[in-house]
């Protein structure tokens, strides 16, 4: 059954540092989505993204914040200057035509 | 502010028991609804989507109330691989955009 995948699983970074975190969406899916999850909290969405461009964004996604596909496979968010409150689990989500979501099993980004 | 709303348990019950949850959202205008589950630290895993007309999966039954914006998620018969956190999900948009909103989650622990 074809899985998304992230990589890495956990990532520790010095505040004010640029991560990039990267995920392969299903093969044939069209829809992918950034969210996070602050330990202990709930899953927050960031940002979708569909047909080579950003189609909505949550007012976490700010300015530090980006996202590509690069090639045909990867899609990849950007932190550019890592805060202390970015640690937390990434999930890449995707989706073909339906509305059901697949999540990656996330990264852990823990800032320091 | 749109919310979905959900008792944060823990529910601890003993293994084949009958358990329900219950959940609301706050957005009338939302389109499509989901139980995910979410074991812990991992990423949420879809369980089901959740229709006007109710739905069924083997021991799992969710029920969507749009009047009262309300929807259910019942087990029966439940097993230890159950226990898990049980996420209210809610998709407010359709085509493009689609992010979804997470409840908290509840607390499922069952025993033997």
């Amino acid at each position: 059954e074809p899985e998304v995948t992230q990589t890495p699983s956990h990532q520790v970074t010095q505040m004010g540092q640029e991560v990039i975190l990267r995920c392969v969406p299903i093969s044939n899916h069209l829809y992918f989505y950034w969210y996070r999850q602050i330990l202990g909290q709930k899953v927050e969405f960031l940002v979708s993204f569909y047909n080579n461009e950003i189609s909505e964004k949550s007012e976490i996604f700010d300015d530090q914040f980006s996202v590509e596909r690069p090639d045909g496979s990867n899609f990849t968010l950007k932190i550019r200057s890592t805060k202390l409150e970015d640690s937390a689990m990434y999930f890449c989500a995707s989706r073909r035509l339906a509305n059901e979501q697949y999540f990656g099993p996330g990264t852990r980004l823990t800032v320091t | 502010r749109k919310e979905v709303e959900q008792d944060p348990g823990p529910f601890n019950v003993p293994e084949g028991a009958t358990v329900a949850f219950n959940c609301t959202y706050s957005n009338s205008a939302s389109q499509s609804f989901f139980w995910y589950r979410q074991d812990c630290r991992k990423e949420p895993k879809l369980l089901m989507s959740v229709y006007s007309s109710g739905n069924e999966d083997g021991r799992f039954t969710a029920q969507l109330n749009r009047a009262s914006q309300y929807i259910s998620l019942l087990i029966r018969d439940s097993k230890l691989s159950d226990s898990a956190t049980y996420l209210c999900v809610v998709n407010e948009f359709g085509g493009s955009q689609g992010n979804l909103i997470f409840g908290k989650g509840t607390k499922l622990s069952v025993k033997p």
